[in-house]
């Protein structure tokens, strides 16, 4: 079975510019997660979808982050303007929800650099 | 709120000894507990999970894990070390209501031939 896609791998922009993240999950899941993974750091959650609905997004920065799951596939995660704190790798990931507790499969991530 | 300690910045071992990566945990009611591994440049893969039952949980590539709930602790463990088990390892929990993981910082492993 594939992976969860995520698209670009790398990006550099510089501070006050905007960026966009693509993930395509694991055909079937139904939940989809951000996360943020700064140097030296374990992955954070940004935001959790349900389907195409949000279920947790607590700890996005709504003020610069957005991101969206239309049609409860895929997912773009948007950030504007960048701030030079939002260099970081973004990792997608996503899970077969349903009866039972399930693992998440991550993707391969975008490591983002802000100059 | 739910928080993971790995106290280890980084372990050292020799090929062929056993491992151990150390994790504690802080959660509200039963844990979901559960162990990935990072290669360098890639996602972070899936090794075990102990949601209910034996404490000691089989993984993937010959890792097993503990669960001790009297001290809050799920350590990863490996009988025998290979120079390929050199990665970053993070351990995560959730608790029953929410899905997302919380990690802890990561553990460094290197496997010295």
């Amino acid at each position: 079975e594939a992976g969860v896609a995520q698209s670009p791998r790398y990006k550099i922009i510089e501070k006050r510019q905007s960026v966009a993240f693509w993930c395509n999950p694991i055909s079937g899941h139904a939940t989809l997660y951000w996360y943020q993974q700064i140097l030296g750091q374990g992955p954070k959650l940004l935001i959790q979808f349900q389907n195409n609905g949000v279920v947790d997004d607590s700890q996005l920065p709504k003020d610069r982050f957005s991101a969206e799951r239309l049609k409860g596939v895929d997912s773009t995660l948007k950030i504007q303007p960048a701030k030079l704190e939002d260099s970081a790798v973004y990792l997608c990931a996503s899970s077969l929800e349903g009866q039972g507790v399930n693992e998440q499969y991550f993707g391969p991530g975008t490591r983002l650099t802000v100059t | 709120a739910q928080s993971v300690a790995q106290p280890e910045d980084q372990v050292n071992v020799a090929e062929g000894n056993p491992l151990t990566v150390k994790c504690t945990y802080s959660v509200s009611g039963n844990p979901y507990l559960f162990w990935y591994v990072q290669y360098p440049n890639r996602g972070l893969q899936f090794l075990l999970k102990y949601i209910t039952g034996d404490n000691l949980v089989k993984g993937s590539y010959g890792f097993e894990a503990e669960f001790n709930k009297s001290q809050t602790s799920f350590h990863l463990k490996k009988p025998s070390a290979l120079v390929s088990d050199s990665a970053l390892y993070f351990c995560a929990v959730r608790d029953m209501g929410r899905r997302a993981l919380t990690f802890g910082s990561g553990t460094r492993l290197q496997v010295q031939p």
